[in-house]
């Protein structure tokens, strides 16, 4: 079975700093898709980054990039220069290519701070 | 260009109700999955279907949960005689293709059932 793990469920970050959030998942299959969402008190779930796990280059969206370390099942996201709307819950997700079944991490809550 | 809409926002029902979850996906797309979130948890994979069928229920419960995606009109998720237990954020989120990993999935709002 897949599982995905966020071992922080809390974080908080001064404005304009850099932030990582950890995410570790367990798979046995080698071509697999992992996400972050992004959740603000709206709770609207935002898709954030998309990493495929066959694709070695680390995946960025402007202020976001992750880290993913296919050998560890390690799966990280840093936002640079924080922005207050950055306050969210932030949930790492695991799909496998031909799976209806994405799975969620717990989540972290992050707090900008100005 | 409308995303995926879910209605109602916030559901309140006592114990014993019924509860009707309506989900219309992003126009195109044919695929619809339901998850639900407990407080303070991430979201749990329930139903996916296609238009008329469906194709994966593994994580439905057994009993009181049905769902449904007809040829025309939005995605319905009802709870029969529901129990605390229930409430719960319930998300939709529709993709154009099956299989979610290359075909993201895209969420709505989401409705927050509360069981009194």
């Amino acid at each position: 079975a897949q599982t995905v793990t966020q071992s922080q469920p809390e974080m908080s970050v001064q404005e304009a700093e850099t932030v990582t959030l950890s995410c570790t998942y367990d798979t046995s299959e080698s071509n697999y898709y992992l996400f972050w969402y992004k959740q603000p008190p709206s709770r609207q779930m935002i898709l954030v980054i998309r990493q495929e796990a066959y694709k070695q280059q680390n995946a960025t969206e402007n202020r976001f990039s992750v880290n993913f370390q296919k050998a560890a099942k390690s799966f990280s996201l840093k936002i640079s220069d924080s922005q207050l709307g950055d306050t969210a819950m932030y949930f790492c997700a695991y799909a496998y290519y031909n799976n209806n079944d994405m799975r969620f991490g717990a989540g972290t809550r992050l707090t900008v701070k100005p | 260009n409308a995303g995926v809409m879910q209605n109602p926002r916030h559901l309140v029902r006592r114990r014993g109700q019924e509860a009707r979850l309506r989900c219309s996906p992003m126009k195109g797309h044919s695929h619809v999955y339901w998850y639900r979130q407990l407080p303070e948890e991430g979201l749990k994979f329930m139903v996916y279907l296609q238009k008329e069928n469906i194709i994966d229920e593994s994580g439905m419960p057994k009993e009181r949960f049905s769902a449904e995606f007809p040829k025309e009109g939005p995605s319905i998720l009802r709870i029969q005689q529901v129990v605390r237990g229930d409430s719960a954020a319930y998300f939709c989120a529709s993709s154009t293709r099956p299989g979610t990993g290359d075909s993201p999935l895209h969420f709505g709002n989401g409705t927050r059932l509360t069981v009194t």
